[in-house]
């Protein structure tokens, strides 16, 4: 099993830009979600999703979009890129009630 | 409003002892606190699970303890390694389990 697969793992864009960020997993776990980190503030949620259709947003949802078309992917676009989006995102799946199983990151920068 | 508090100065400790890291909650009724590792570039590895209606959870070198009184905690590394340094953050799941709050992390160092 490769667990959760995130692409790219490192990206620069320039403000503006969209861009989207890919995660897939193959654990067959309803749940999924999107974390950003950043430095003193931990991860923070963006969006998350209970299985196919279903997505609800976090605590900072602003200027990112998701949808979940089947159970293995979750992508994560940004709509229109700022610097304050600069970041290292991280996309979790997990069982039910069960712990998560992170990705490897993406690190974004935007100049 | 809701909070979860871990010592953000790192934990240097020397190697072959026990480390204590803490996890205090306000505003919270979680359901069940898990413990997470990180190494640096890398996603939380998760290492522990305790629910609200167990006090103590074993994992061979590992501890943790969950007080619901005092809003609070403890995660014990025995017999520290040097290979045991990293970045640990604590989370709590609470009602409806659909969002996870994680706490900031603790550094720990393990001094050879």
């Amino acid at each position: 099993n490769a667990g959760v697969t995130q692409t790219p793992k490192f990206q620069v864009l320039k403000t503006g830009q969209s861009m989207t960020l890919q995660c897939a997993q193959d654990m067959n776990h309803e749940y999924m979600s999107w974390y950003r980190q950043d430095p003193g503030m931990g991860l923070r949620l963006i969006h998350y999703s209970v299985g196919a259709g279903i997505t609800d947003q976090g605590e900072v949802p602003n200027g990112y979009n998701v949808s979940r078309s089947t159970t293995e992917d979750f992508p994560l676009r940004l709509l229109s890129a700022a610097p304050s989006q600069t970041s290292v995102y991280f996309c979790a799946s997990r069982e039910n009630r069960g712990s998560y199983t992170f990705g490897s990151g993406t690190r974004l920068t935007v100049v | 409003s809701q909070k979860i508090e871990q010592n953000s100065e790192a934990l240097n400790i020397q190697e072959g002892k026990t480390a204590t890291l803490t996890c205090n909650y306000t505003n919270y009724s979680p359901a069940y606190l898990q413990w997470y590792r990180q190494d640096p570039g890398r996603g939380p590895v998760f290492l522990l699970l305790i629910r609200e209606n167990e006090k103590e959870k074993r994992k061979e070198r590992l501890k943790v303890t969950f007080d619901t009184t005092l809003k609070q905690s403890l995660f014990h590394i025995t017999a520290s390694q040097p290979a045991d340094s990293a970045t640990y953050l604590c989370a709590l799941l609470s009602g409806g389990y659909q969002k996870v709050t994680f706490g900031t992390g603790t550094k720990l160092q393990v001094i050879p």
